[in-house]
């Protein structure tokens, strides 16, 4: 089943405890990119991928580390997370061409203390 | 400042009838255009797109109408079902912002039996 997966669905830190979201897809596609929804603001795109280690930021980049080795995965990075980092995340991937419609993970919620 | 708008964070509809959702946006670069549908606890789904070379793009039940003049589009449901509830969201992308999606705020649609 051409899928994008998160992991995990929901997690509750502290603030500075580095934490790492996964997101990996099987539909072969270059493109992919992190957000984060929050009530009112609708999603704001963190980063993207192009491709294979090609990222870039996106509007809300601040705190957010990402990196592409491989075409499949692109992890979400937090080193030193705090309680404004509080969201729903997701993961989504595409094929290049941006006329492609996105595919999304089924989200992460993160709650940091 | 939001570049795309969904004025309407809720919608309630008699199941049958036409559903409107509206979406404005400001940034007269924006070239195409998509709507999106999200249940709770899952991702986001592609529903339908359009590109500005068009004022109309139609999907079984679901079409979208673009009013480049009144920086304006919407998309009509007919008949709306109970399986349309959900949350929608409408996105643009224009090639000054490398095509990434900037997306509405999202519009609660609630299908009434």
């Amino acid at each position: 089943e051409a899928q994008v997966t998160q992991n995990p669905r929901y997690l509750i830190t502290v603030t500075g405890k580095k934490l790492t979201v996964t997101c990996s897809q099987n539909m072969n596609h270059e493109y992919m990119s992190w957000y984060r929804q929050d009530p009112g603001l609708g999603l704001r795109q963190i980063y993207y991928s192009m491709n294979v280690e090609v990222t870039d930021k996106g509007d809300v980049p601040e705190g957010y580390k990402v990196s592409r080795k491989e075409k499949r995965n692109f992890p979400l990075i937090l080193e030193s997370p705090s309680p404004n980092q509080t969201s729903l995340y997701f993961c989504a991937s595409r094929k290049g061409r941006r006329d492609s419609p996105l595919h999304f993970g089924n989200g992460t919620r993160l709650t940091v203390t | 400042d939001q570049q795309v708008k969904q004025n309407s964070p809720s919608l309630s509809v008699q199941e049958g009838r036409i559903s409107i959702l509206n979406c404005d946006y400001t940034n007269s670069m924006f070239d195409y255009f998509l709507w999106y549908k999200k249940y709770p606890a899952e991702g986001p789904t592609f529903l339908i797109s359009i590109s500005s070379i068009k004022d109309k793009n139609e999907d079984g039940r679901f079409t979208v109408f673009l009013n480049k003049s009144a920086k304006h589009l919407s998309l009509h449901i007919v008949p709306s079902q109970p399986g349309d509830s959900a949350v929608y969201f409408c996105a643009a992308s224009a090639r000054e912002s490398n095509y990434q999606l900037i997306w509405g705020a999202g519009t609660k649609l609630i299908i009434k039996p």
